[in-house]
């Protein structure tokens, strides 16, 4: 199975301030068709996961543009340009390009200061 | 809008049986493979299974392999997951969700509410 790990597991940020999560796999996420098969998603407290980014770098539907996605292989990164209070909860990364099974990472809590 | 509703869920002793269910509406249900992902109380996200959109092709999890089957009814608009033989570590708040791929599953896009399940005696 392709391993996730995500660092760090935890980050208080200021509101205004950016804010980076790192995910990498145990293996290259890139497909022979060129895509690269690596999802964001964003749990809010209480709530269901919600689709960020797809595909490293794709904005989701309705997604703010203050977050972005980057990385390529083995290691990705998610940006918050601009952290709001609306953005607190847990940001979880996951892989696609082996099934079974889909992979998560453990999970990123982030509070705001 | 895309809406998805589990029920199902609830307490059953270790060895026991449940059927979760799915609702969907708001979009062609047919024309999406389907997903259930779990959340067990604290912990992270778990993928648990996939279905096809004519139900020809499944994928699980290996701890639930051969215990758990994905189902549907696309003239019911429904996703179902039969979990027989359930272990404590089966408690859970599971998902039904979306997927984004339509000739291949891609990613689950949107996500219902959820229903947990507690495996207890």
């Amino acid at each position: 199975d392709i391993v996730m790990t995500q660092t760090p597991l935890s980050l208080s940020v200021t509101p205004g301030q950016p804010a980076s999560i790192s995910c990498k796999s145990s293996q290259s996420l890139l497909h022979s068709d060129g895509k690269t098969y690596l999802y964001w998603y964003l749990q809010k407290p209480g709530q269901s996961p919600q689709l960020l980014i797809y595909e490293v770098s794709n904005r989701f539907s309705g997604v703010p543009d203050r977050f972005s996605g980057s990385g390529s292989g083995t290691d990705f990164t998610l940006k918050i340009s601009r952290v709001e209070a609306e953005d607190v909860g847990v940001y979880y990364c996951m892989q696609s390009i082996q099934l079974p099974p889909w992979t998560f990472g453990q999970g990123t809590k982030l509070e705001i200061k | 809008e895309v809406q998805l509703v589990e029920s199902g869920g609830g307490l059953v002793q270790p060895g026991g049986s449940l059927r979760l269910s799915c609702a969907a509406s708001g979009f062609t249900f047919s024309s999406y493979w389907m997903s259930w992902v779990r959340q067990a109380p604290g912990k992270g996200l778990e993928w648990v299974a996939n279905i096809k959109q004519d139900g020809s092709e499944k994928y699980y999890v290996d701890s639930v392999k051969g215990r758990f089957t994905i189902s549907r009814d696309n003239a019911k608009n429904s996703l179902y997951l039969q979990m027989n033989s359930l272990r404590a570590e089966d408690t859970a708040v599971y998902y039904c969700a979306r997927d984004l791929g339509y000739y291949d599953p891609l990613a689950p896009d949107y996500w219902g509410q959820g229903t947990l399940v507690t495996v207890s005696s």
